[in-house]
């Protein structure tokens, strides 16, 4: 059975500094891994999808990596800004069955002006 | 572009009563899912559907049923409204083709009194 882990669970930071937030995941057999936002209240948004044969993918400030024999995905957020606070959500979509999307319980990030 | 569309948005429900959380998507995908998501906790899948007419059960299937009628739509029903089913809850959408991410509605808000 497929368990993702992020670490650490909560953050805070002061605006300006680089971090990197950590997702883990037992099963190496997956299609992708997906990094969504999630503000207060609010829906998911897609972040970053990496495909399973592919090492990292970048979205402006945003570089995800993906390093599937060893379950491991970062998401690096360079030169932060309050805006950037709200849970970040890793998941991973399996390759067998009907590919389910598996979540980990989220990083919540809060940047201080 | 709509993507995927939930309503309600909140509800507020008695213990036994019932309703349906409606999900209509406009992007011709194939699979559907419901997940719900609690506090502190990760989002958890509820039930699925790979096409019209096919559903099955996810991790939390029980007090629930789903149907799936046509592509776009795929409804979650609530039987008997339990204080345990306060939740908010979250439909997805994506191709099948695994390389593909999933695409998540803004969500309900549920509370059970």
């Amino acid at each position: 059975k497929q368990e993702v882990t992020q670490i650490p669970a909560a953050l805070s930071v002061p605006e300006g500094e680089n971090l990197v937030l950590n997702c883990s995941f037992t099963d190496s057999a997956i299609y992708n891994l997906q990094w969504f936002r999630q503000d207060p209240g609010k829906g998911l948004t897609s972040l970053l999808l990496i495909q399973s044969s592919q090492r990292e993918q970048t979205s402006g400030r945003l570089n995800a990596s993906l390093d599937k024999s060893s379950g491991r995905s970062t998401l690096y957020i360079a030169a932060s800004q309050p805006g950037d606070s709200a849970t970040y959500l890793c998941a991973v979509r399996g390759n067998t069955g009907f590919q389910k999307l598996v979540f980990g319980t989220g990083t919540r990030l809060l940047v201080s002006p | 572009n709509a993507g995927v569309t939930q309503t309600p948005k909140f509800r507020i429900l008695k213990i036994g009563q019932s309703m349906t959380l409606q999900c209509t998507q406009d992007m011709n995908h194939n699979y559907m899912y419901w997940y719900r998501q609690d506090p502190g906790m990760g989002l958890k899948l509820i039930y699925y559907s790979v096409g019209a007419g096919i559903t099955d059960k996810g991790e939390v299937p029980n007090g629930y049923n789903v149907s799936r009628s046509t592509t776009e739509d795929f409804p979650l029903r609530l039987e008997l409204a339990a204080p345990s089913q306060t939740s908010v809850y979250f439909c997805a959408s994506s191709f099948d083709k695994g390389t593909y991410g999933y695409t998540f509605g803004s969500g309900t808000r549920l509370t059970v009194v």
